[in-house]
């Protein structure tokens, strides 16, 4: 168990709506990762937030948007959903400080594997 | 840009064979690096990491060497089990005015018995 729970372990849903996946990290961790792993793209990284504040962005489409609240859980929001979003999505966190820590090791959750129809 | 490239898979191979997964990987500055094993149905976790050249990582029989001149971490296994088999990726951290934690695309391993 890496101490890390993302919710909800899985999800199907129709073309062009939207979902909302969600991420608890590990106590104490500041730093929370998404990203996106499909077969043919391996683990894409998606975005990055430290206590509370956006610090990286990867390949993160227009319609997806994430957050981190000040109890430090992270929500990524899917909108106007594609088939070719399906896939798992997972959240990892880590203790590092942004600018900080040159070697850290991420914990990752378990993933929400989304299933658009 | 920054980036880590390993080997395609899957890779096959028979109890107790040796095993390489090759790693290479682009950086500007001086990267951290790791290898994350995933296990089926299961989110990645760390096996071994290397902070700085020369160094080596080494956990449960695998072992990765950070080479700096051939900026390489490969991947070795002297002697795997069915238990191994997974998808091992290899990432680097790197602090270059932003924090950067990059994977390759994973490579899948089959151990048969």
């Amino acid at each position: 168990d890496s101490g890390v729970t993302q919710t909800p372990k899985h999800l199907i849903t129709a073309t062009g709506q939207r979902v909302t996946l969600r991420c608890s990290p590990r106590s104490g961790d500041l730093s929370v990762y998404w990203y996106q792993q499909s077969l043919d793209q391996g683990l894409q990284f998606l975005i990055q937030y430290y206590n509370g504040e956006e610090r990286a962005k990867g390949n993160i489409l227009e319609r997806f948007s994430a957050q981190q609240f000040p109890d430090l859980h992270s929500e990524l929001n899917l909108s106007s959903l594609e088939l070719g979003d399906s896939a798992l999505y997972f959240c990892a966190s880590s203790v590092d400080l942004p600018g900080g820590l040159k070697s850290g090791e991420l914990f990752f959750g378990e993933g929400s594997r989304l299933t658009v129809l | 840009g920054d980036s880590v490239t390993q080997m395609e898979g899957p890779v096959t191979l028979s109890e107790e064979a040796f095993l390489t997964i090759n790693c290479t990987y682009t950086a500007t500055g001086y990267p951290s690096l790791f290898w994350y094993v995933q296990y089926p149905g299961e989110g990645l976790q760390l096996l071994l990491k290397a902070t700085k050249a020369d160094d080596k990582g080494s956990n449960k029989g695998f072992e990765a060497t950070y080479r700096k001149e051939t900026t390489s971490f490969h991947l070795e296994k002297g002697s795997v089990q069915v238990s191994d088999s997974a998808v091992y990726f290899c990432a680097l951290s790197l602090n270059s005015g932003t924090y950067k934690y990059i994977f390759g695309t994973g490579t899948r391993l089959k151990v048969l018995a």
